[in-house]
C-alpha cells in the first residue's frame, strides 16, 4: 500500500542554519507529493508541492525535488529563521486512486533557536 | 477569501457520550474531506465528499462515526458513542477541483476532542 516515512524529530537548529527534513514514500501508482506545515495553534498549510518526477517545488525559501529513482521528497532551506519553528508533514496523493486522498507521514517538529 | 471554518475548536466529553463537529468549506469548493489526527501522528482520512456524494469512506468506523454533507456545502461529522481512542484533532479540508490526485487541499483549524 501507499505510505510516507519522515525523519524522526524534533530537529533543533540555530538561526541561519541549513535545514534538511528527509521524506521517502511508497506508492503503487504515480503520486503527487506535498509538504504541509503546521504552525503552533494553526491549521495545516500547504508549503509546496510537485506533481511529476524531477519537479522542484519551492516557497518561502523552502525547496523539495521529486526524486522518483530514490522515492524521496526531502525538504530543504538554506537559512532557517525562528519563525520557521513548526511541525512539517510530508504527504502523497496517488494518481491511481484519483480521489485526492492525502497520505501523511508522522510529522517532524522543527525548533529554531535564536 | 474566507478559509475553511470549523466549530467548536475544543470539546471535552465522557466516553459513551455523543459529539458533533461542523465544517464550512471555502465557497465554491466541491470536494470536502474529514481527517483524524491523533497526537504525534499525521492526519488520516476518514471520509471524502464530492458535492454531497461520498467518494471514499473506507477508513470511517461506521459503527460509531457518521458524516453528512447536505446541499453540497456544510458538513457535519458525528461520533456516537465516543471511545477513549477517539481523542484527536478532527480536521476538515476542501479543494476546488474534482478532488483529484494533484489538487491542493485547504485545511481548517481543527476541532480538538478529548474523551475522558
Amino acid at each position: 500500500g501507499n505510505s510516507v516515512t519522515q525523519m524522526e524529530g524534533p530537529v533543533t537548529l540555530s538561526e541561519e542554519a541549513f535545514l534538511t527534513i528527509n521524506c521517502t514514500y511508497t506508492a503503487t501508482g504515480y503520486p503527487s507529493l506535498f509538504w504541509y506545515v503546521q504552525y503552533p495553534g494553526e491549521g495545516l498549510q500547504l508549503l509546496l508541492k510537485a506533481t511529476k518526477a524531477d519537479d522542484k517545488g519551492s516557497n518561502k525559501g523552502f525547496e523539495a525535488t521529486y526524486r522518483k529513482e530514490t522515492t524521496s521528497f526531502h525538504l530543504e532551506k538554506g537559512s532557517v529563521q525562528v519563525s520557521d519553528s513548526a511541525v512539517y508533514f510530508c504527504a502523497l496523493s496517488d494518481r491511481s486512486s484519483n480521489t485526492g486522498k492525502l497520505i501523511f507521514g508522522q510529522g517532524t517538529t522543527l525548533q529554531v533557536k535564536p | 477569501e474566507a478559509g475553511v471554518a470549523q466549530s467548536p475548536r475544543y470539546k471535552i466529553i465522557e466516553k459513551r457520550q455523543s459529539v458533533a463537529f461542523w465544517c464550512n468549506p471555502i465557497s465554491g469548493h466541491a470536494t470536502l474531506y474529514w481527517y483524524q489526527q491523533i497526537l504525534g501522528q499525521g492526519p488520516k482520512l476518514l471520509i471524502q465528499f464530492q458535492n454531497n456524494g461520498v467518494v471514499d469512506d473506507s477508513q470511517l468506523p461506521k459503527d460509531r462515526f457518521s458524516a453528512e454533507r447536505l446541499k453540497g456545502v456544510d458538513s457535519t461529522l458525528k461520533i456516537q458513542p465516543a471511545k477513549l481512542e477517539d481523542s484527536a484533532v478532527y480536521l476538515c479540508a476542501s479543494s476546488s477541483l474534482a478532488g483529484g490526485w494533484g489538487d491542493t487541499q485547504y485545511f481548517g483549524p481543527g476541532t480538538r476532542l478529548t474523551v475522558l
